[in-house]
């Protein structure tokens, strides 16, 4: 089975510039999130789709993003206009849908985009 | 105050040392919480889930005391292959239902020869 996969791995821009980066979840998975990590800090929760509906996106730093899940497979986040503090490595993590008796769902990450505004 | 805190480290201990990470966190509406290994410049990967009453896998034990909001993870007999980032994470999920997983700054270990 393939796992969660992102595009691009790198992505080196210069501030002011648009950047968008994709998330392929594993098959089958309806919840859809995606995290941030900025250097020195910890990885932090962006926001969580499930399917094609955005369930929380309570840690969108600001207007400046746009998460996208067209059809409720693949998710886009949109970064326009990139500030230097946008840098960090962006995670996106997928999970089966929740069964209610079982608790919380293992997330299973992507490897990662690494965003550079320069 | 972070909502998840734990010891940077690094820590440096020979193999077949046992080490000990622990990390607290601030919310007591917490329902889930984990281990999660991060090898440098990789993906956060799934070590084990945290129960309450304990719970050991391999040479790795976690625990978890709600009162005093503390999660442990203990490592025997410490291979090479262990070295990596260790990152605590809780969940919310019960509460407000989004699972969404909030993350500690992770304990670096480094296992030497």
């Amino acid at each position: 089975e393939a796992g969660v996969t992102q595009f691009p791995s790198h992505s080196v821009i210069e501030k002011g510039q648009t950047v968008t980066l994709r998330c392929d979840p594993i098959s089958g998975h309806d919840n859809l999130y995606w995290y941030r990590r900025v250097m020195g800090k910890e990885i932090k929760f962006l926001l969580h789709f499930v399917k094609e509906s955005k369930q929380d996106e309570s840690g969108m730093p600001n207007n400046r993003f746009l998460a996208e899940r067209t059809g409720g497979t693949y998710s886009t986040l949109k970064v326009q206009p990139a500030e230097l503090e946008d840098s960090g490595v962006y995670f996106c993590a997928s999970s089966h849908p929740r069964d209610p008796g079982r608790g919380t769902d293992t997330q299973y990450f992507g490897p990662g985009t690494r965003l550079t505004v320069l | 105050r972070k909502e998840v805190e734990q010891d940077p480290g690094p820590f440096n201990v020979p193999e077949g040392a046992t080490v000990a990470f622990n990390c607290t966190y601030s919310n007591s509406a917490s329902q889930s919480f984990f281990w999660y290994r991060q090898d440098c410049r990789k993906e956060p990967k799934l070590l084990m889930s945290v129960y309450s009453s304990g719970n050991e896998d391999g040479r790795f034990t976690a625990q978890l005391n709600r009162a005093s909001q503390y999660i442990s993870l203990l490592i025997r007999d410490s291979k090479l292959s262990d070295s990596a980032t260790y990152l605590c994470v809780v969940s919310l999920y019960g509460s407000s239902n989004t699972g969404k997983l909030i993350f500690g700054q992770g304990t670096t270990l480094q296992v030497k020869p």
